[in-house]
């Protein structure tokens, strides 16, 4: 089974703190991704990574950075949190493959974080 | 910015009916996908139906693809208060296989 692993499930920081968060995949998966959930938004893409130490911008990369030194994680930086990237945070990865019919999302359990 | 746009955006039923959830979209897709999450937890993927699919089952779900209309339906049958959870689908633009979610339907099934 792939197994895609987020390093806390609860996390509180203080508002201009340095925030990493990490995502460990176990299945050799070439996509990785990081996505935020807020209520009556859905997920949406923050960054994206298709091999190691590339990364792409989503739809809100504002006030985050990311880092992919190896293929399995995929770290999520919050250069200075503030109280409006308090959310619930979901990586996830996926196969970089031709045959679309294999490159269904595998997620982390998620990361809620509350930045005060 | 959401490509596919999940409806209706709350659903409650009793255990035993059907459940249909439906989901639209505004470009052409490789492929549609829909994910389950319980509350406060990862998306865990049901089922993908690819572009040139109209059908696809996987136990007690169906989904239908309907690329004409930019739109699909997940269909639950004999809902379980075990099926409670909200319901995504997830699209990946032609060309792309970067998922993009909707909003979702939550799904209420009472016992």
């Amino acid at each position: 089974d792939v197994k895609v692993t987020q390093s806390s499930r609860y996390l509180v920081k203080r508002t201009g703190e340095k925030v990493f968060l990490e995502c460990v995949q176990d299945m050799d998966h070439e996509n990785m991704f990081w996505y935020r959930q807020d209520p009556g938004l859905g997920l949406r893409l923050i960054y994206f990574s298709y091999d190691v130490k590339m990364k792409e911008k989503g739809d809100i990369p504002e006030g985050y950075s990311v880092s992919r030194e190896k293929k399995e994680r995929f770290s999520l930086i919050l250069e200075s949190a503030s109280t409006n990237q308090t959310s619930m945070y979901l990586c996830a990865s996926s196969l970089l493959h031709q045959d679309s019919r294999r490159n269904e999302a595998f997620f982390g359990q998620g990361t809620r974080l509350t930045v005060v | 910015s959401q490509q596919g746009e999940e409806d209706p955006q709350a659903l409650s039923i009793q255990e035993g009916e059907n459940a249909t959830m439906n989901c639209s979209y505004k470009t052409s897709i490789n492929n549609l996908q829909w994910y389950r999450q319980n509350s406060g937890r990862g998306l865990v993927h049901l089922i993908l139906i690819r572009s040139n699919e109209r059908e696809k089952h996987s136990g007690r779900l169906r989904v239908t693809l309907d690329t004409s209309k930019k739109s699909s339906s997940l269909l639950i049958t004999a809902s379980r208060a075990a099926d409670t959870a909200s319901y995504f689908c997830a699209t990946s633009r032609r060309g792309s296989y970067i998922p993009t979610f909707g909003r979702g339907t939550s799904l209420i099934v009472h016992p």
